[in-house]
């Protein structure tokens, strides 16, 4: 896990609302990275930023949002518009591209 | 569509025995495939990966085999041990930001 934290560990919340799971890293790492896990079905790519203040989207973007205003952090909003919210979040980083360190993940249940 | 198909979805090994994953892509312009170990409730770990212009690569007890012409990779695990039980999951990308991954292995190590 090294020195990416997410938090909390798991989170639960209503259907309806809005949820932001945290990433931080003090690596020092410019990208950053979140990705949806399922049962059977791999990991997902949401959302990535090589920079701050720049982030693009993944396969996965559609009822999602994220920001990037310091290197260190990249927040996922998981919004009222995601339509199977409940999964397993993974936040990675690395220091350039083809290098990805995977934080502990955030178990969302939404009911 | 998967880009990267993985088999099998579940492997029982004996201890000192060989594990071995399969991994196969379509999109011949992948160059980098990694392979992931994920333990429960926590985020993948990269194992070890391989470029394309290698056809093996060993680190330790494990070794990627790369076939280009049949577009195929794989991980085996030498001398298994209960410690490997895990997930695995295999990956490609052509971007490095934009991985794409199999969908897991998950290898039982028997004492």
């Amino acid at each position: 896990d090294g020195g990416i934290t997410q938090s909390p560990k798991y989170l639960f919340r209503k259907e309806g609302q809005n949820v932001t799971l945290s990433c931080e890293q003090n690596l020092n790492h410019d990208a950053m990275y979140w990705y949806r896990q399922d049962p059977g079905q791999g990991l997902r790519l949401i959302y990535y930023s090589q920079i701050v203040n720049d982030f693009q989207k993944g396969d996965i973007a559609e009822g999602y949002s994220v920001s990037r205003e310091k290197k260190e952090s990249f927040p996922l909003t998981v919004t009222s518009a995601q339509k199977n919210p409940t999964a397993f979040y993974l936040c990675a980083s690395g220091r350039n591209t083809y290098e990805q360190y995977f934080g502990p993940g955030t178990r969302l249940t939404v009911t | 569509q998967q880009q990267v198909k993985q088999s099998p979805q579940s492997l029982i090994v004996q201890k000192g025995g060989i594990s071995i994953i399969n991994c196969a892509y379509e999109n011949t312009a992948f160059d980098y495939f990694p392979w992931y170990q994920q333990f429960p409730g926590k985020g993948p770990a990269l194992l070890i990966a391989i470029r394309p212009d290698v056809s093996e690569k060993k680190e330790g007890r494990f070794t990627i085999s790369f076939n280009k012409s049949a577009k195929q990779f794989s991980l085996h695990i030498m001398d298994s041990q209960p410690g490997d039980s895990a997930t695995y999951f295999c990956a490609a990308t052509n971007t490095g930001n934009q991985f794409y991954f199999g969908t897991g292995t998950s290898l039982t190590v028997i004492p």
